[in-house]
């Protein structure tokens, strides 16, 4: 159980475009689910927090604007990078945190973002 | 704020000895902690956890913490090392309010043969 998955796990884009990065809780509902941002042979650092129905809440120095999250539904979410350019690229995280857990969250399996 | 250090950056170890990877942490009250482990290119998977209770606290694949308060500390123990375990393994916080997890920096596990 807990299975969260993130599609598509690698995109390549050229620069000014946008893509979309869907996160879902395969088997549980998740009434918040969070963003991660992972620069090579570093660590996670949280982009921002998302709950079912309302907007997202963005760590200091994320641009809102410029990474959109949207949580539809307990099972999904998604980050739109908007005008992609070369310092987007990185590796993006979702977690999901079921809904009667105490802090605990469940990671997918990672997008892998290049931008050209 | 909460923090975590994980104070080694890489460790090498031969296959089927032991493995200790440190992690302190600083929060103001009691901490939820976690140990995940991360195979390149791939997501994160929760080895162990420790919310309150025994402060051992035995996880999956063979590993096990300790929480130490009185030294800010969730130390993570392999007695007997695989070649499988060679990875990126993180320490992180998290807050009662059941909000955000700070990570540490990382330690990169390598296993001689």
């Amino acid at each position: 159980g807990a299975v969260v998955s993130q599609h598509p796990s690698r995109v390549i884009c050229k620069s000014g475009t946008s893509v979309k990065i869907e996160c879902r809780s395969l088997d549980f509902q998740a009434t918040t689910m969070f963003w991660y941002r992972q620069f090579p042979k570093q660590s996670l650092m949280l982009m921002a927090t998302s709950n079912e129905g309302s907007k997202a809440t963005y760590e200091q120095g994320v641009e809102k604007d410029k990474f959109l999250i949207n949580h539809a539904s307990l099972t999904l979410s998604t980050l739109t990078v908007t005008s992609a350019h070369p310092e987007d690229s990185s590796f993006y995280i979702c977690s999901a945190r079921p809904r009667l857990s105490y802090n605990e969250q469940f990671f997918g399996p990672g997008t892998r973002l290049t931008v050209l | 704020a909460q923090s975590v250090t994980q104070p080694d950056i890489h460790i090498t170890v031969s296959e089927g000895a032991s493995l200790e990877l440190r992690c302190n942490y600083s929060y103001g009250a009691t901490p939820y902690l976690f140990w995940y482990v991360q195979s390149p290119g791939q997501g994160l998977q929760l080895l162990l956890k420790y919310f309150s209770g025994d402060t051992l606290v035995q996880g999956i694949k063979g590993f096990e913490a300790e929480f130490k308060r009185s030294q800010s500390s969730f130390n993570l123990r392999k007695p007997s090392v695989h070649w499988s375990d060679a990875a990126e393994y993180f320490c992180a916080v998290g807050s009662a309010a059941g909000n955000k997890l700070t990570f540490g920096g990382g330690t990169r596990v390598l296993v001689k043969p």
